[in-house]
């Protein structure tokens, strides 16, 4: 029983084209980030989010963008896609004040941009 | 930022042997270091984590050691079994003050273990 959601898990775009990859999570937790895994970069940071704010940013192209509609969700909407952008986007979140503030990984979106 | 960096990149062990997996960062700032497990398809999963307030950490066959003056960190699996075959991940993060629990990540480790 997943308790962070990703979908689709499976998703196949042409160059150009726009997509959004969904989470959400039900673990309570109030952060909630975004990392990429392909061949090149295993498991690269991309954003985070506390309380719905952005905190942090590591990625330099602003054809990606986050967006928090609600404390436990953190979708991130991809414009003009290129197949370098092929990757397993995972969504992650934990709970900021907790002793070991463990970070937990849903199952990923394998994206492949043609 | 912080990097970490892992090795070996490949490990092959035999059934009932021990393997070690080793990691090494940059800033002295980092004060958590968790490990994680990926099987193929699957999401990394939590498997032992490490503060830096001690130096040894066990968990039944996992073990963690931690040298924070050489800023050196290890996963030692102790009597491997097939089911340990899998892609390990080190990961440190440094301590920001914020709400953020950004981890930078090792390269990864190809564990497999043959019976």
């Amino acid at each position: 029983d997943p308790k962070i959601i990703q979908k689709p898990k499976y998703l196949v775009a042409v160059t150009g084209s726009e997509k959004i990859l969904i989470c959400e999570q039900y673990l309570g937790h109030n952060a909630m980030y975004w990392y990429r895994q392909s061949a090149k970069k295993p498991l690269e940071f991309m954003f985070s989010y506390s309380y719905q704010k952005l905190m942090d940013n590591q990625t330099a192209s602003s054809r990606f963008q986050p967006q928090s509609s609600k404390k436990n969700h953190l979708d991130l909407q991809i414009t003009a896609l290129k197949p370098d952008d092929s990757a397993t986007y995972f969504c992650a979140s934990s709970h900021p004040g907790q002793s070991n503030e463990r970070l937990f990984f849903g199952h990923g979106t394998k994206l492949s941009v043609l | 930022g912080e990097q970490v960096e892992q090795l070996p990149s490949i490990l092959r062990v035999q059934e009932g042997s021990s393997a070690s997996i080793n990691c090494s960062y940059e800033d002295s700032a980092s004060n958590y270091f968790p490990w994680y497990k990926q099987e193929p398809g699957e999401n990394p999963k939590l498997i032992i984590d490490i503060r830096s307030n001690m130096e040894r950490k066990q968990i039944q066959e996992l073990i963690v050691l931690l040298d924070k003056k050489a800023k050196r960190f290890s996963l030692h699996i102790t009597d491997t079994q097939p089911g340990d075959s899998a892609m390990y991940f080190c990961a440190a993060r440094v301590n920001s003050g914020g709400s953020n629990a950004k981890l930078t990540f090792g390269k990864g480790t190809k564990l497999s273990v043959k019976s």
